[in-house]
């Protein structure tokens, strides 16, 4: 069974950081592309980052460039996203999620439940 | 402001068919980018309903079916229940922004 399993949100200042981990388990983790999508409270869903198999090629949505950086541990079946400079608006529900196919534009065909980030002072 | 969009709320009576538009410009729908559906319940991430425009993943009911032409995309949902109820997320990929982009969402309320 493909499972996902979000941790490390909490609550954290403004201009703070955090790094979030995606367990994941029941599929071959190096062959699949991976992504963060967040949500902030009462919102629609936003593309956080896409990563390829290896590590090798990431895209981020403008509003987290240069702030964020997600990374993976292939071998330990493990997705990251580190946090840095952390906004208010950063608030939101992560979620990580399995890309169905190893390209950009693929869907994402299991996620997982998420973890909470909220940054306030 | 989403890149896709969806209507803010649906609502049928159970048995009927609801359908849930998706629009989107020559940058996402338009450029021939498939489109998949996502249902989000109450409290619980989002789960894939349909893949490229039209395919279901073993375990999704036929009761959910997915088109897209030219900008536009729909979801259709037959046989209404009452476990139906939740938010609807629409997705595609957009060439100028280099990512996915999702509808704002549409709330389905089983009457």
């Amino acid at each position: 069974e493909v499972q996902l399993v979000e941790s490390g949100g909490g609550l954290v200042q403004p201009g703070g950081s955090l790094r979030l981990s995606c367990e994941v388990s029941g599929f071959y983790f190096r062959t699949y592309w991976m992504s963060w999508v967040r949500q902030a409270p009462g919102k629609g869903l936003e593309w956080v980052a896409t990563i390829n198999s290896d590590g090798s090629e990431i895209n981020y949505v403008d509003s987290v460039r240069g702030r964020f950086t997600m990374s993976r541990d292939n071998a330990n079946y493990l997705l990251y996203l580190q946090m840095d400079s952390l906004r208010v608006d950063d608030t939101a529900e992560y979620y990580c999620a399995r890309v169905d196919s190893s390209t950009w534009s693929g869907g994402g065909d299991h996620w997982g439940q998420g973890t909470l980030v909220t940054v306030s002072s | 402001q989403s890149v896709l969009t969806q209507p803010p709320s649906v609502s049928g009576a159970p048995g009927q068919r609801v359908p849930i538009s998706c629009t989107g410009s020559s940058s996402n729908l338009g450029a021939n980018y498939d489109v998949q559906w996502y249902q989000q319940l109450p409290g619980t991430g989002p789960k894939l309903l349909i893949y490229g425009n039209r395919h279901r993943p073993s375990g999704v009911p036929d009761r959910f079916s997915g088109s897209k032409s030219g900008t536009s995309a729909s979801l259709a949902i037959t046989g209404l229940q009452a476990d139906d109820e939740g938010d609807y997320y629409c997705q595609s990929f957009d060439s100028r922004l280099g990512g996915w982009v999702f509808g704002g969402g549409t709330k389905l309320t089983v009457l």
